[in-house]
């Protein structure tokens, strides 16, 4: 068990440009997780997928946002044409699916992004 | 609409001592609530749970007790350790969808 990983773990950027952050969960997992965390704000919930299939994403979140897991196992979010807004910490989660042992996700240690 | 709310940002606790982190709910829906701990620039990691048909888990020095009819869950750390000193996330979910997180309590254990 290597754990979730995340990849850039950094990652500046100027304003307009469009940045995508990798994530690879644990391998038996089969839901996986993106959050973006700002100072002094809990995880906040972007969109989760099982397996392939993306099966909620966030009202509040941007058309340029968009993320992939095509193969079900490692995924990618997308950030198109980046604003200082954007300036966060993303993070990824798997888990299991409920009932059996997915009642507690499993935190990659984020990919921070700095738009300029 | 903040479904999980943390209403001290910090808490500062001796080195010994019992800490007390509390946090509150709205959705009556939910039905599994997790501790998380955060150090800097690190995810967060999982500490304890519990299920809602329960209203105490323990594990060695971390006790989360459970409340429905407040809607409150609190987190006691004891006897706290200098390296308990970090953010705790409280969090909650139905049947493990879509985990809400509250903002967070900064525990500062001072030796």
């Amino acid at each position: 068990d290597t754990g979730v990983s995340q990849d850039p773990r950094h990652k500046i950027t100027k304003r307009g440009q469009n940045v995508t952050f990798r994530c690879d969960p644990i391998s038996e997992h089969n839901r996986l997780y993106w959050y973006r965390q700002t100072l002094g704000q809990g995880p906040e919930f972007l969109t989760y997928f099982q397996n392939e299939a993306q099966l909620e994403k966030s009202r509040l979140l941007s058309d340029r946002f968009s993320a992939e897991r095509p193969k079900g196992s490692f995924s990618t979010l997308e950030i198109q044409r980046t604003e200082q807004g954007d300036s966060a910490m993303y993070l990824c989660a798997s888990s299991l699916e409920p009932g059996t042992g997915g009642e507690k996700l499993f935190f990659g240690s984020g990919t921070q992004l700095s738009v300029l | 609409d903040q479904q999980v709310k943390q209403n001290s940002p910090s808490l500062s606790v001796q080195e010994g001592r019992i800490s007390i982190l509390n946090c509150d709910y709205t959705n009556s829906m939910f039905d599994y609530f997790l501790w998380y701990k955060k150090y800097p620039a690190e995810g967060p990691t999982f500490l304890i749970s519990i299920s809602s048909i329960k209203d105490k888990n323990e594990d060695g020095r971390f006790t989360v007790f459970l409340n429905k009819s407040a809607k409150h869950l609190s987190l006691h750390i004891v006897p706290s350790q200098p390296g308990d000193s970090a953010v705790y996330f409280c969090a909650a979910s139905v049947w493990g969808n879509q985990f809400y997180f509250g903002t967070g309590t900064s525990l500062t254990v001072i030796p």
